[in-house]
């Protein structure tokens, strides 16, 4: 079935930087575009960017251009997002999507990565 | 604060039917699809509801979506315990470029 895996939790010192993985099975990899959703402690979701995987280029939202970054290796089936100079306000639920069509229709999500900054 | 207006908290006994509403404007929900998400507690967002009112397989009947101009809305019919949780709208913003989502809505069966 489809799916995506995401890595396991992280806990970071401030400035420091976080590579989040997702990985895709269960579908052709580069037929759908991935995207990025953030869920801060106590607040609503977020739209990160997104990656188109045949290409692999990267769109960023307003507010995630400069310390984000998002790749891919289609070897591995895999997208990834990375932070870098990690803030306290970058602690969050990381989750990643499979866009199907157009945005924001989002299919199928993995179960998200936490990342905490303290 | 968030493009797209959701009530922050709904609720309704078993049974009931509750409605969540979400409300933009001419550059989102006038002109562009909406979408519903759901998050249970503890688990992932999952999609209800896509371009404004078509149900994925395997969402129930009882989750339904509307669209009139700027505001959306998603109907639970036939509330049940399990429906607890946030639900989420969605869509595309021609100014912002982008897409947007709704602050949430909490919805607790009493």
């Amino acid at each position: 079935q489809v799916q995506l895996v995401q890595s396991g939790s992280e806990l970071k010192n401030p400035g420091a930087s976080v590579k989040v993985s997702c990985k895709a099975s269960g579908y052709t990899f580069t037929s759908y575009p991935l995207g990025w959703v953030r869920q801060a402690p106590g607040q609503g979701l977020e739209w990160m960017g997104w990656i188109n995987t045949d290409t692999g280029t990267p769109t960023y939202a307003r507010g995630f251009r400069g310390r984000f970054v998002l790749s891919l290796d289609t070897s591995v089936s895999t997208t990834y997002l990375q932070i870098a100079n990690l803030q306290t306000e970058d602690t969050a639920l990381y989750y990643c999507a499979r866009i199907d069509t157009v945005l924001p229709y989002l299919d199928v999500w993995g179960k998200g990565t936490s990342v905490t900054v303290s | 604060q968030s493009v797209l207006t959701q009530p922050p908290s709904a609720s309704g006994t078993p049974g009931q039917t509750v409605t969540i509403s979400c409300s933009g404007s001419t550059s989102n929900i006038g002109t562009n699809y909406v979408y519903w998400y759901r998050r249970l507690p503890g688990t992932a967002p999952d999609l209800l509801i896509y371009d404004n009112d078509q149900r994925p397989s395997g969402v129930p009947d009882r989750f339904s979506g509307s669209k009139s101009g700027t505001s959306a809305s998603l109907a639970i019919s036939g509330l049940r315990s399990e429906d607890e949780g946030d639900y989420y709208c969605a869509t595309w913003d021609d100014t912002l470029r982008g897409p947007v989502f709704g602050g949430g809505t909490s919805l607790t069966a009493l």
